[in-house]
């Protein structure tokens, strides 16, 4: 398993277009999230899955955005009527079932999404 | 709301020269974990580091070690014996036990001058 990967790398839409993002995390990790990094700004959380549960949404998770994990393994992000403000690189991240109360997580390269 | 502060928005350092890199941070909460994660142009963030709070020695990892203060909320990050490899942006972050998120500062880039 060579770690967290993300597909796409690189989309570019124009605004109003419906994007959707998948990442596959590193085998039998149990915890999933996705976070949001614009220029010059660190990672924001945007959402946590635990299996095929999400457990938690940030405020940033308008209702445009929706996040599925079926079957408890990938994930999809999708973005409904794309506005320029959600250009940014999606992050996705993964940690493996919990050892007393640390997980680290592990990121995968982002898809860098760019809306004109 | 936990926040993280890092006030340096770009730091550079000389080969084989140590740097420290600063990170504050705000919180009510008395069990947490801190981070500083490492994300090199056009690659993936890694984790450099961690600290857990309830901890009073600093972690240290090879070149890398922290300067945790509780009491003050500061938790740095010193690199000894900098490499061009290290540069990068550098990623100060927070996450409590309880909750999965982590919250991360603004970053650091950190420029090796050979």
């Amino acid at each position: 398993d060579t770690g967290v990967s993300q597909d796409p790398r690189h989309k570019i839409t124009k605004r109003g277009q419906n994007v959707t993002f998948r990442c596959d995390p590193i085998s039998e990790h149990n915890r999933l999230y996705w976070y949001r990094q614009t220029l010059g700004q660190g990672p924001e959380f945007l959402t946590y899955f635990q299996n095929e549960a999400q457990l938690e949404k940030s405020r940033l998770l308008s209702d445009r955005f929706s996040a599925e994990r079926p079957k408890g393994s990938f994930s999809t992000l999708e973005i409904q009527r794309t506005e320029q403000g959600d250009s940014a690189m999606y992050l996705c991240a993964s940690s493996p079932p919990q050892r007393g109360t640390y997980n680290e997580q592990f990121f995968g390269p982002g898809t860098r999404l760019t809306v004109l | 709301a936990q926040t993280v502060t890092q006030s340096q928005p770009e730091m550079s350092v000389q080969e084989a020269e140590t740097v420290t890199l600063s990170c504050t941070y705000d919180t009510s909460e008395s069990d947490y974990y801190l981070f500083w994660y490492k994300q090199p142009p056009s690659r993936q963030m890694i984790l450099v580091i961690r600290q857990e709070a309830y901890k009073q020695q600093n972690a240290t990892e090879n070149r890398f070690s922290v300067n945790f203060q509780k009491a003050a909320k500061s938790f740095s990050l010193k690199i000894s014996d900098s490499q061009l490899g290290d540069a990068a942006m550098y990623f100060c972050a927070y996450r409590t036990a309880q909750w999965g998120d982590m919250r991360f500062g603004a970053g650091t880039r950190l420029t090796v001058k050979p």
